[in-house]
């Protein structure tokens, strides 16, 4: 069971904005950087969003990260059918001393 | 561009041994630490070690402690993972991935290695 949390699922209309929870610890989200993953299907993962809210190289900026005390979001605006993906965040955990991620979200674009 | 090709997988049996190999080009490959990342089928992503630009330093994930061994090859820009007593629970996707300086974040790079243990 990972010890971030978020939603298993999420779904929102073409055009639309929606929202990705990751809820963490002290240990992790509390004191650490929060990086996110976008997962095609049948494909590796990539470096969405990286120590919270920046974007790499060549990421649209449709794509938004946030951090607020133990809790990080991922906002997708402008909706696309090509956002279908499994959404992942991740953090290094003082405690465990290693790389947590999240259970991962699937995005539904209806 | 961050290129890393992994290869090594395979099927083998339980409590059996293999190690996974990562090529890496397209950056200075011993200027960064570097991890493994696995996916079991269907499931979610799940850090497994991290190795720094010298070597010098190692981290596992709890699950394989003192069956799992990170290493690298800077003159042959190349990462390993050796894996022994494997269990069918270790039945994963394996990928490479540079971490990005300061950041703690994975660049990935290749599409992985399948490693099937199985009677």
């Amino acid at each position: 069971q990972s010890v971030l949390t978020q939603p298993p699922s999420v779904s929102e209309a073409p055009r639309q904005r929606v929202t990705i929870s990751c809820s963490g610890s002290n240990s992790n989200i509390g004191n650490n950087a929060v990086n996110w993953y976008q997962q095609l299907p049948g494909k590796a993962p990539k470096l969405l969003i990286y120590y919270d809210d920046l974007l790499p190289s060549g990421v649209s900026d449709r794509f938004s990260g946030s951090k607020s005390g133990t809790s990080a979001s991922l906002a997708i605006s402008g909706l696309q059918s090509e956002d279908e993906a499994d959404y992942y965040c991740a953090a290094w955990d003082d405690s465990l001393n290693g790389v947590l991620f999240g259970g991962g979200t699937k995005l539904t674009v209806l | 561009e961050v290129q890393l090709v992994e290869s090594g997988g395979g099927l083998v049996q339980p409590g059996g041994s293999l190690r996974v190999s990562c090529a890496a080009s397209g950056f200075t490959f011993s200027s960064h630490w570097m991890s493994w990342v696995r996916q079991a089928p269907g499931k979610g992503l799940e850090w497994v070690a991290n190795i720094k630009e010298d070597g010098s330093e190692k981290y596992y994930v709890d699950s394989v402690k003192g069956r799992f061994t990170i290493s690298r090859d800077n003159a042959k820009k190349s990462l390993y993972l050796q894996m022994n007593s494997l269990r069918a629970e270790d039945t994963a996707v394996y990928y490479c991935a540079r971490i990005r300086s300061g950041y703690s974040a994975f660049d990935f790079g290749g599409q992985g290695t399948l490693v099937t243990v199985s009677a």
